[in-house]
C-alpha cells in the first residue's frame, strides 16, 4: 500500500524558514516524479513544485520561485520542501503527492502538514 | 500560466440524478504529437486530501466507480456523475498538467438537493 507521510509543519514567523519532509513507502520511490501541492484555509488547490524521479529537474510555481527548494533523497525514500522567506500567504496545508507513471497528474496524496506563517 | 475555470462554483443535485461539472482551460491542453489531453479531475471530501478520479481527460483511475466519467478535448472538458450517490458530496477540481506551473480550477462544490 502506498503511504506518503508529511511532517515538519508548524508555526513560523514571517521571513522565517521551514523544511517539510514526506516519507514514502509501498512503492519504488526512485521510479516516480513527486510534487508538492498546497491548500490555504478554506481555499482551493495550488500546485507548488515538482521534481523528476532522480531529482535532476525541478519546477516551481511563480509564487514560490526563488524562495522554496524541492529535493529528494532516494536512498531514504523521502521528499523535501525547503521554504525560506516565508510570508503570511504561504499559510496552507502542504500535501506531497506521487506523480503518475505516464503524466504529471497527482496520483496519490499524503494527509498533509499545516504551515502557519504568523507573528 | 494556463488559467482553469470551472462552472458552476456550486451545484445541488438530487440523489440518483446526473451531475455535470465543466472545466475550461485558457489554452489548449491537447498535445498534438500523442493526441492526449493533459487534464485530470480530483475529488476532495471534507477533512481529506484530494483523490484522483480521472486523468488524460477520460481515463478513470483504478477503483473509481464507473458512474464517474470525463470527456472533452482541447479547451473544454466535463466531469459527469451519472447517478449521484450520497458519498459523492465533495469539492471537485480539474487540473492541467500540460505546462508548468500546473494549475487547478477553483473547485466546484457538489451537494445533495
Amino acid at each position: 500500500e502506498v503511504q506518503l507521510v508529511e511532517s515538519g509543519g508548524g508555526l513560523v514567523q514571517p521571513g522565517g524558514s521551514l523544511r517539510l519532509s514526506c516519507a514514502a513507502s509501498g512503492f519504488s520511490f526512485s521510479a516516480y516524479a513527486m510534487s508538492w501541492v498546497r491548500q490555504a484555509p478554506e481555499k482551493g488547490l495550488e500546485w507548488v513544485s515538482g521534481t523528476v524521479d532522480d531529482g535532476g529537474r525541478t519546477y516551481y510555481a511563480d509564487s514560490v520561485k526563488g524562495r522554496f527548494t524541492i529535493s529528494r533523497d532516494n536512498s531514504k525514500n523521502t521528499l523535501y520542501l525547503q521554504m525560506n522567506s516565508l510570508r503570511a500567504e504561504d499559510t496552507a496545508v502542504y500535501y506531497c503527492a506521487k506523480v503518475g507513471p505516464d503524466g504529471d497528474y497527482e496520483m496519490q496524496w499524503g494527509q498533509g502538514t499545516l504551515v502557519t506563517v504568523s507573528s | 500560466d494556463i488559467v482553469m475555470t470551472q462552472s458552476p462554483d456550486s451545484l445541488a443535485v438530487s440523489l440518483g440524478e446526473r451531475a455535470t461539472i465543466d472545466c475550461k482551460s485558457g489554452q489548449s491542453v491537447l498535445y498534438s504529437s500523442n493526441n492526449k489531453n493533459y487534464l485530470a479531475w480530483y475529488q476532495q471530501k471534507p477533512g481529506q486530501p484530494p483523490k484522483l478520479l480521472i486523468y488524460w481527460a477520460s481515463t478513470r483511475e483504478s477503483g473509481v466507480p464507473d458512474r464517474f466519467s470525463g470527456s472533452g478535448s482541447g479547451t473544454d472538458f466535463t466531469l459527469t456523475i451519472s447517478s449521484l450517490q450520497a458519498e459523492d458530496v465533495a469539492v471537485y477540481y480539474c487540473q492541467q498538467y500540460y505546462n508548468t506551473p500546473y494549475t487547478f480550477g477553483q473547485g466546484t462544490k457538489l451537494e445533495i438537493k
